[in-house]
């Protein structure tokens, strides 16, 4: 399975700041996907890394608030804009590949916006 | 659209048994895929094992394996020789040719000694 390497791990915020996630594979991945988990629930989909383009976002989710960058195949960003502390979640970058059905995560990062 | 229902919030095992998560599952694509993740307490997802729609054997990995019947739309994981090391949320999820994941809300275990 492809090593996917996500910076921070964790950082704590002010409000009104942005911050912006890095997630990083040692292969290319045709699918690159940015999820989000509130305290105490499950993921939800915020967007899809569209390669060269711009990302595809779900119900609820705008690219004000969530720009992302998809540069190459490998490598994709998730900022988050104008942090407010119900932005305080888990964000986690996953990858697939046409051709294997597994979806593989990276280690998540914990943000808490005070 | 998708949809994951997982109905035990939470549940305890004793170490070296075996546990049975379950999970059942709504959708109108003729394709997909089922998943399962363990999140720690770290927060990483990690993924445990997967079945396709079409795939007539139940899918095993390790001492994980997935009890996949199609016909109720049910996709229950089962840990054998349950470890300390299993204590964790585990969630089920699916997806269909897109590749985007739909969760259930997540099961927690507890493995007590």
């Amino acid at each position: 399975s492809a090593v996917i390497s996500q910076k921070p791990s964790r950082d704590i915020c002010q409000r009104g700041t942005s911050l912006t996630i890095q997630c990083q594979v040692d292969s290319q991945v045709t699918m690159m996907f940015w999820y989000r988990q509130q305290p105490g629930q499950s993921l939800t989909l915020i967007a899809t890394a569209n390669q060269g383009s711009e990302a595809t976002y779900e119900s609820g989710f705008v690219i004000d608030k969530f720009p992302i960058s998809r540069p190459n195949l490998t490598f994709s960003t998730l900022t988050v804009s104008n942090m407010s502390p119900e932005d305080s979640s888990i964000y986690l970058c996953s990858v697939g590949d046409r051709g294997s059905e597994k979806l593989f995560f990276g280690s998540g990062t914990q943000l808490s916006v005070l | 659209a998708q949809k994951i229902t997982q109905t035990q919030p939470g549940m305890f095992v004793q170490e070296k048994e075996a546990v049975t998560l379950d999970c059942t599952y709504d959708t109108s694509d003729p394709s997909y895929g089922l998943f399962w993740y363990k999140q720690p307490s770290s927060g990483e997802m990690i993924f445990l094992i997967y079945q396709g729609s079409y795939d007539q054997q139940n899918a095993t990995e390790g001492r994980y394996s997935l009890n996949f019947q199609k016909a109720r739309k049910s996709a229950n994981l089962v840990i054998s020789a349950s470890q300390l090391g299993d204590s964790a949320m585990y969630f089920c999820a699916m997806s269909a040719n897109d590749y985007k994941l739909s969760f259930g809300a997540g099961t927690t275990v507890t493995v007590r000694a």
